[in-house]
C-alpha cells in the first residue's frame, strides 16, 4: 500500500503564476516531511521541509503547507519560472516497525511544467 | 567538498550475474539509504542503515543485499535473484532521522 500519494502525475503552468503540488499520507506517525525536486538522469535535490510540529514554513518562493488533521501537504512555487520543470517529490519520515530506526518514504512524483 | 558518489553511472550486467553498486559519502552522515527508480512508480526503499553495521530492508528487498562495514560506504548488491533488475538506483544519506537527505548522481543499471 502507498503511504505517500501524489495524485497528479503532471501539472502545467504559465510563468509568474503560482503553482500547487499536492500529497496526500496515511500513515499518522510521520513527523517529517520533505520536497524534492529531479531532473531526468539525475539524483533528487532537497527543496524544503517540514516539521509536524508546524503548519507552514518558507524558503524563498518555495512554501510548504501542512495540514495534519487532513494528512495533506503542499508546495507552493511563486512566482513558477520556467527553470522549474521537473519532477516533484514529496516524502515523508516515520519511525519503521521495530522502533529504532526512521525509513523516508517518498510518493510516485508530479511532473510540472512551466510555460514561457 | 562534500558529497555522496555512485559508482558507475551506467551498468551492463548479463542474466545471472551478481553485480555491486558503490555509494561513498564524505558527509559524515549516519543514515543511508538505497532507492530504485522506475518509470511510473516514483522511489521505492530498498535498504536503510542509521548506524554501521546495522540495516533494515526497505518496501523491496527481495534480490538485493547490502552491508555498512564503514561509516561512508554502503554497496548495495544486485543479486541474479532480483526478477528485473533494470532500473536507476539512488543512494542517499542524511545526517541523522528528520533531517533532509542528500542523493547522488544515481547508477543506471542494464540487465542484457
Amino acid at each position: 500500500d502507498q503511504q505517500v500519494k501524489q495524485n497528479s502525475p503532471s501539472l502545467s503552468v504559465q510563468e509568474g503564476r503560482i503553482s500547487i503540488l499536492n500529497c496526500d499520507y496515511t500513515n499518522s506517525m510521520f513527523d517529517y516531511f520533505l520536497w524534492y525536486k529531479k531532473y531526468p538522469a539525475e539524483g533528487p535535490t532537497f527543496l524544503i521541509s517540514i516539521s509536524s510540529i508546524k503548519d507552514k514554513n518558507e524558503d524563498g518562493r518555495f512554501t510548504v503547507f501542512l495540514n495534519k488533521s487532513a494528512k495533506h501537504l503542499s508546495l507552493h512555487i511563486v512566482p513558477s519560472q520556467p527553470g522549474d520543470s521537473a519532477v516533484y517529490f514529496c516524502a515523508a519520515s516515520a519511525q519503521d516497525s521495530g522502533g529504532s530506526n526512521y525509513k523516508l518514504t517518498f510518493g510516485k512524483g508530479t511532473l510540472l511544467t512551466v510555460n514561457p | 567538498d562534500g558529497g555522496i558518489t555512485q559508482s558507475p553511472k551506467y551498468l551492463f550486467r548479463k542474466e545471472g550475474q551478481n553485480v555491486t553498486l558503490s555509494c561513498e559519502q564524505n558527509l559524515n552522515h549516519d543514515a543511508m539509504y538505497w532507492y530504485r527508480q522506475d518509470p511510473g512508480q516514483g522511489l521505492r526503499l530498498i535498504y536503510y542503515s542509521q548506524i554501521v553495521n546495522d540495516f533494515q530492508k526497505g518496501d523491496i528487498a527481495e534480490g538485493y543485499s547490502v552491508s555498512r562495514e564503514k561509516k561512508e560506504s554502503f554497496p548495495l548488491t544486485v543479486t541474479s535473484a532480483q526478477k528485473n533488475p533494470t532500473a536507476f538506483y539512488l543512494c542517499a544519506s542524511s545526517i541523522t532521522y528528520n533531517t533532509e537527505a542528500f542523493f547522488g548522481q544515481g547508477t543506471r543499471l542494464t540487465v542484457v
